[in-house]
């Protein structure tokens, strides 16, 4: 069975930083990219960012560029997002999600989310 | 970005109903459009992607349709599991977007 498990999220103060942790299973983690979605209480779905199945290619939104950064660690089946400059509009469930296919850019898999929060 | 605008935002149904949920784009993206269910509480679920290839497992009463700018998602008869939010997304391009979505209610 796939399954994907966040961590990592928390509480944390305006201007801070937050590494988000995803632990895949189930699947071939180095055949497919991995993307983090996000969703703020009560709003609709915001695609932040995509990891290709080596690494070596990643795509952001707009609104984390140079404050947020997407990596994997093959070997350990393992997504990552790493989040500085922190601000209040960044308040939201996280969600490590797998691609449908090895670049296919649809959301064919999601874990059940890491819940960030930044407040002082 | 391209914008994917949903209509309804929210529609009140019976059980048994025939429901509709269209999707427009702001530009063409030929057919990179997939459909997602939300329930509360739930991490979405893939119900359609290629705007009209339906995913393993999924009941055939979802049926997605369109092309280029405009997409409909189908629901032939609405059974008491589908009450949930949906929502369309493009991956013609970046960055990938989502339709605001819409939520389904039990009339």
């Amino acid at each position: 069975e796939v399954q994907l498990v966040e961590s990592g999220g928390g509480v944390v103060q305006p201007g801070g930083s937050l590494r988000l942790s995803c632990a895949a299973s189930g699947f071939s983690f180095d055949d497919y990219a991995m993307h983090w979605v996000r969703q703020a209480p009560g709003k609709g779905l915001e695609w932040v960012s995509l990891i290709s199945r080596d690494g070596g290619s990643t795509y952001h939104a707009d609104f984390v560029k140079g404050r947020f950064s997407i990596t994997r660690d093959n070997s350990k089946d393992s997504l990552y997002l790493h989040m500085g400059s922190l601000r209040a509009e960044d308040t939201a469930l996280y969600y490590c999600v797998k691609d449908i296919d090895i670049w296919g850019d649809s959301f064919h898999v999601w874990g059940q989310g890491t819940l960030v929060t930044v407040s002082s | 970005a391209i914008q994917l605008t949903q209509s309804p935002s929210s529609l009140s149904a019976s059980v048994g109903d025939r429901v509709t949920i269209t999707c427009r784009a702001s530009q063409g993206i030929s057919s990179a459009l997939a459909w997602y269910q939300q329930t509360p509480g739930k991490a979405p679920k893939l119900l359609i992607n290629d705007a009209s290839s339906l995913e393993s497992g999924v009941p055939s009463r979802f049926s997605g349709s369109g092309s280029g700018t405009d997409f409909t998602l189908t629901i032939s008869s609405l059974q008491p599991e589908d009450f949930a939010t949906y929502y369309c997304q493009q991956f013609n391009g970046y960055p990938l977007t989502f339709g605001g979505g819409t939520k389904v209610e039990i009339k």
